[in-house]
């Protein structure tokens, strides 16, 4: 299993530009996740997704916009950047609910965006 | 908004020492989860204790929760190098939200 994956893993891009971040994964979960991490802020919650076809937002969602193409995929877009969104975005997904209960969550490797 | 605020902001030790990190969280949870960062790379998530758990153990990890306090301890006992990584708390607080809250994270760093 590759478990969760990212691509790409560092991108550079002009401000205004639109880019997609991929993730998938292959642990047949259906709880997605999208994050950031910029330093001394620890890991912000951008979208997530409960299930197929399902997205809501986290704490930072501005800027991002998410799709559940299928329960494997989960992709953030960025439609047009801005240097405050140069950071290290993370992927995560985890198992259903158990009693109510968020379980672990598995992260890909990140991928490093650069916004000039 | 941080749920975790883990204490200290960083750790440096030797090897063989103890390592012992804190977790301080704010509304009640159904679970606090532990996870390790090693430069560069993604979270892996090391250990879970429910609410209703005081004490777990996973090989050198030991965690412990002290609900009425809304504190957590992450101890690594016998401490390596290749334990140096940032450790991050989170928190599941429940209801209809299913999202885990994370601190800020410690960064221990075990000098050979």
């Amino acid at each position: 299993n590759a478990g969760v994956t990212q691509t790409p893993k560092f991108q550079v891009l002009k401000t205004g530009q639109s880019m997609t971040l991929q993730c998938a994964q292959d642990m047949n979960h259906n709880s997605m996740y999208w994050y950031r991490q910029d330093p001394g802020m620890g890991l912000r919650l951008i979208y997530y997704s409960a299930s197929e076809g399902t997205t809501d937002k986290g704490e930072v969602p501005n800027g991002y916009n998410v799709s559940r193409l299928n329960k494997r995929e989960f992709s953030l877009r960025l439609e047009s950047a801005a240097p405050s969104q140069t950071s290290v975005y993370f992927c995560a997904s985890s198992e259903d609910r158990s009693g109510g209960s968020q379980e672990t969550q598995y992260f890909g490797p990140g991928t490093r965006l650069l916004v000039l | 908004s941080q749920q975790g605020e883990e204490d200290p902001q960083a750790l440096s030790i030797q090897e063989g020492e103890n390592a012992t990190m804190n977790c301080s969280y704010k509304t009640s949870i159904n679970n606090l989860q532990w996870y390790r960062q090693n430069s560069g790379r993604g979270l892996v998530h090391l250990i879970l204790i429910r609410s209703n758990e005081r004490e777990k153990h996973s090989g050198r990890l030991r965690v412990t929760l002290d609900t009425s306090k809304k504190s957590s301890s992450l101890l690594i006992t016998a401490s390596r190098a290749a334990d140096t990584a940032s450790y991050f708390c989170a928190t599941d607080q429940g209801g209809a939200t299913n999202k885990l809250i994370f601190g800020t994270g410690t960064l221990l760093a075990v000098q050979p």
